[in-house]
């Protein structure tokens, strides 16, 4: 059974301020990761792709990796409003299969 | 990314009866996949949906319940079979892109009285 675990929240944070949300998953052999964002009554979005242990930065987005520990996080720098949303983490194991957390819902609060 | 559409977008159905939802990519895909959200879930893999083989269905769901279809390379079908409340939920397609990427179509949100 593959495990993807991620703290529900919600995890309020002031707009402007540094989000990080966390994730730990039990497959060693987890070789991709994913970050989704999914608004509200809306479908998954992909944001974020790493592949590699250490960090990846996509304009406010960081994602790091450190398979060793088998934890991968999500940064959102200057957080909005618009940023409120849930974010899945999702590990791929090969074959573009993935298992998605349960997510992490984001509150900015302007 | 490729522009995936689906149909219905929503529906309200009595149970013992059956919805199919399509799902449309503007572009030639390999690889199709059905999920379902239940109400304040995570995704669950229904299937993988490959052109010109069976789909491959995950522990818990079967081909009797939830049929699927893979004409061609642009399209997919999915029957929710013989319903009952416990179906209702959100049924997404989505299709691989590269690097293991995954990209989502809008959603069927689907009731079941």
């Amino acid at each position: 059974q593959k495990e993807v675990e991620q703290n529900s929240g919600p995890l309020s944070v002031p707009e402007g301020a540094i989000a990080s949300l966390n994730c730990t998953y039990s497959d060693r052999g987890s070789q991709s990761f994913f970050w989704y964002r999914q608004y509200s009554g809306k479908s998954p979005e992909l944001i974020m792709s790493i592949y590699s242990n250490g960090d990846k930065e996509d304009g406010r987005f960081t994602a790091q990796l450190n398979k060793a520990s088998q934890y991968v996080s999500l940064l959102i720098r200057d957080s909005q409003p618009s940023d409120s949303a849930t974010y899945l983490c999702a590990p791929s194991w090969g074959y573009q299969k993935v298992t998605f957390g349960t997510g992490t819902k984001l509150q900015v609060i302007p | 990314s490729a522009v995936i559409s689906q149909k219905p977008s929503r529906d309200i159905c009595q149970r013992g009866t059956s919805l199919t939802i399509q799902c449309q990519v503007d572009s030639q895909v390999t690889m199709m996949f059905w999920y379902r959200q239940q109400p304040g879930q995570s995704l669950t893999l229904i299937a993988t949906a490959n052109q010109g083989s069976e789909a491959t269905y995950e522990s818990g769901f079967v081909i009797d319940k939830f049929p699927i279809s893979r004409p061609n390379l642009t399209f997919s079908t999915l029957t929710v079979s013989n319903m009952s409340p416990e179906d209702s939920s959100i049924y997404l397609c989505s299709v691989g892109g590269q690097e293991e990427t995954q990209y989502f179509g809008p959603g069927t949100r689907l009731l079941v009285l």
